[in-house]
């Protein structure tokens, strides 16, 4: 079955330290997502993809976090540096953009982020 | 974008239908309803998604009026491993400009034996 894979699982990380964080969506798809999701906040999105180009990045704190796709195979988020509020788990969902329905996303299994 | 409104959580018995409904007052003319679902520890799942009356596939049946103000997610006969987070989504139209998908609180479903 085709699968978004994300590394690491799990990242545990002192604060102040870099964290990169990949995802590898699905062949074929052209959006990208990244969700943070946390027991208080929930599912928040962070930036977003389509073929490549960042369309929106509004929710990411800009001082610290960027997202970037090097390649169509290749989405990374980066935090630089961490803070202990930005531990959470970190979701990327690709999915398939065609004319005028919503993407069915597919999500990967998450990192789990402990920034101490 | 519209914004959605569901119960924080439901509570079932294994066997029976289960419908939960979220309302989205504001939803515009091209937006689609879609809904996930999310087990501990794993990322949401597409379970179904629509535009207007009604839709089924293997999982589950989505009803929408014809205001398309809420919308009704039918789960039917229920089991344990049912019991999960489920979130409506209404999503802007594409139009190859792309679009959000913002997910709200979602609805905690507990199915007991």
């Amino acid at each position: 079955d085709a699968r978004v894979t994300q590394t690491p699982r799990h990242k545990v990380t002192e604060m102040g330290q870099e964290v990169t964080m990949r995802c590898q969506p699905i062949l074929g798809h052209n959006t990208v997502f990244w969700y943070r999701q946390t027991m208080m906040q929930g599912l928040e999105l962070l930036a977003y993809f389509r073929n490549r180009a960042p369309l929106d990045d509004s929710g990411m704190p800009k001082d610290r976090f960027s997202a970037e796709m090097p390649d169509a195979t290749l989405a990374t988020l980066k935090i630089q540096p961490s803070e202990p509020r930005d531990s959470a788990v970190y979701f990327c969902a690709s999915g398939l953009s065609r004319g005028r329905t919503n993407e069915k996303l597919f999500f990967g299994s998450g990192t789990q982020l402990s920034v101490l | 974008l519209a914004k959605t409104t569901q119960p924080i959580s439901m509570d079932s018995y294994e066997g029976q239908e289960v419908n939960i409904t979220c309302s989205h007052n504001n939803i515009a003319t091209n937006d689609y309803i879609t809904w996930y679902q999310q087990f501990p520890s794993q990322g949401p799942r597409f379970i179904i998604q629509g535009y207007k009356t009604k839709v089924t596939n293997e999982v589950a049946s989505l009803f929408i009026p014809a205001d398309r103000k809420s919308s009704t997610l039918s789960l039917p006969r229920v089991s344990l491993s049912d019991t999960a987070v489920y979130y409506c989504l209404v999503g802007p139209h594409r139009d190859n400009q792309g679009g959000k998908l913002i997910f709200g609180q979602g609805t905690e479903l507990s199915v007991k034996p």
